[in-house]
């Protein structure tokens, strides 16, 4: 079955301890990005990655890091977390980027609590 | 860069009428223009898109119209039922930039028994 899967689904921390949320995707898309959902302000991209080691930041890149030494990985990188990233997270994969029209699958998304 | 703006942001009918939602763009150069769709406790899932050289695009209940000129586009659905019940995104390309889609806030369809 073709899909974007992500871990853990439910998080909970505490400041300053570094997570790893993992995003993999069976389709061997090119492209992938990181997007944080938040009330009131919809989905807004974090990074985004082209295709293996190249990533670049989207809208809201500031206290993330991602990588991408695989095609089927992309996993988001909080290095000291803080409660203003308290957020869904929801990885994607495409074909190609957004421009080229190609539609987006979305992980089922990840619920971080930073305390 | 883009800016989508959509509207409204909570939108509630009875079972069976028609529900209409609007979004702007910014960006003459976008020319992709996607609908998502939410439900509790999922990720976004794409309904329906358009591309710049199409007007209008219908499937089933959904149908999505695009005016280029006023930089706006719509999603309608007719003969709402229960399990319209969900968070609706639009979403418009880039234009040309290297980045993906931009999305609206989104809205909360209610279909109300």
């Amino acid at each position: 079955e073709a899909q974007v899967t992500q871990n853990p689904r439910y998080l909970i921390t505490v400041t300053g301890k570094k997570l790893t949320v993992t995003c993999s995707q069976n389709m061997n898309h090119e492209y992938m990005s990181w997007y944080r959902q938040d009330p009131g302000l919809g989905l807004r991209q974090i990074y985004y990655s082209m295709n293996v080691e190249v990533t670049d930041k989207g809208d809201v890149p500031e206290g993330y890091k991602v990588s991408r030494k695989e095609k089927r990985n992309f996993p988001l990188i909080l290095e000291s977390p803080s409660p203003n990233q308290t957020s869904l997270y929801f990885c994607a994969s495409s074909p190609s980027r957004g421009v080229l029209g190609d539609t987006q699958y979305f992980g089922p998304g990840t619920r971080l609590t930073v305390l | 860069g883009e800016n989508v703006e959509q509207h409204p942001s909570t939108l509630s009918v009875q079972e069976g009428d028609s529900a209409v939602i609007k979004c702007t763009y910014s960006d003459s150069a976008s020319n992709y223009f996607p609908w998502y769709k939410q439900e509790l406790g999922k990720g976004p899932q794409l309904i329906i898109d358009i591309r710049s050289n199409v007007g209008e695009k219908k499937d089933q209940r959904i149908a999505v119209t695009l005016n280029k000129t006023a930089k706006h586009f719509s999603l309608h659905i007719t003969e709402t039922q229960p399990e319209d019940s969900a968070v609706y995104f639009c979403a418009a390309t880039g234009g040309g930039g290297a980045d993906g889609l931009t999305f609206g806030k989104g809205t909360h369809l209610i279909i109300q028994p």
